[in-house]
């Protein structure tokens, strides 16, 4: 059964820091990864999506990359401004089941002014 | 385009009633889902839909329903309300298996 981790459970840094979050998964075996974005109260907001064929998807100051053999994800976000303060979440679509997407619990990321 | 758009944003239902949560896209998505999230947790896959008057249950189907009789709209059924099916409720759509779209959420509470 594929299991989706996200460490840590909460990131604070100071602005202007580049940092990176962690996304691991159990089996290898994926269609695509998506990573999103959740202000409170609110939507998820799709940042990027990365096939199995890919090994990095680049969108402005975010690149998240995927190593599918270690079953590992990073989001990493360069110079890192207040308004990024959110709960990043990351996905897995299955290969095989591709109607589904399995959620890990999420990073909650504070970036201090 | 409004992308996806749920009502209600907010509702408090009594333990044993029944209601539906609307959801509707605009974007002629074929794909669409129904999860939900509790306090901490990630998103669980109740239903899901690959086209009109196609659906398949997911992760959490048990106390829920849904139907898809147009493309753009994927109505899910409360029956017989339980407090733990407290928990806020995202529909989302897809074109095929790639990136989903979300809306902005219902927020149920079963009291």
């Amino acid at each position: 059964k594929q299991e989706v981790t996200q460490i840590p459970a909460a990131l604070s840094v100071p602005e202007g820091e580049n940092l990176v979050l962690n996304c691991s998964f159990t089996d290898s075996a994926i269609y695509n990864l998506q990573w999103f974005r959740q202000d409170p109260g609110k939507g998820l907001t799709s940042l990027l999506l990365i096939q199995s064929s890919q090994r990095e998807q680049t969108s402005g100051r975010l690149n998240a990359s995927l190593d599918k053999s270690s079953g590992r994800s990073t989001l990493y976000i360069a110079a890192s401004q207040p308004g990024d303060s959110a709960t990043y979440l990351c996905a897995v679509r299955p290969g095989g089941a591709t109607n589904k997407l399995i959620f890990g619990t999420g990073t909650l990321l504070a970036v201090q002014p | 385009n409004a992308g996806v758009t749920q009502t209600p944003k907010f509702h408090i239902l009594k333990i044993g009633q029944s209601m539906t949560l609307q959801c509707t896209q605009d974007m002629n998505h074929n794909y669409m889902y129904w999860y939900r999230q509790d306090p901490g947790m990630g998103l669980k896959l109740i239903y899901y839909s690959v086209g009109a008057g196609i659906t398949d249950k997911g992760e959490v189907p048990n106390g829920y329903n849904v139907s898809r009789s147009t493309t753009e709209d994927f109505p899910l059924r409360l029956e017989l309300a339980a407090p733990s099916q407290t928990s806020v409720y995202f529909c989302a759509s897809s074109y095929g298996p790639d990136t989903q779209y979300f809306g902005p959420g219902t927020r149920l509470t079963v009291l």
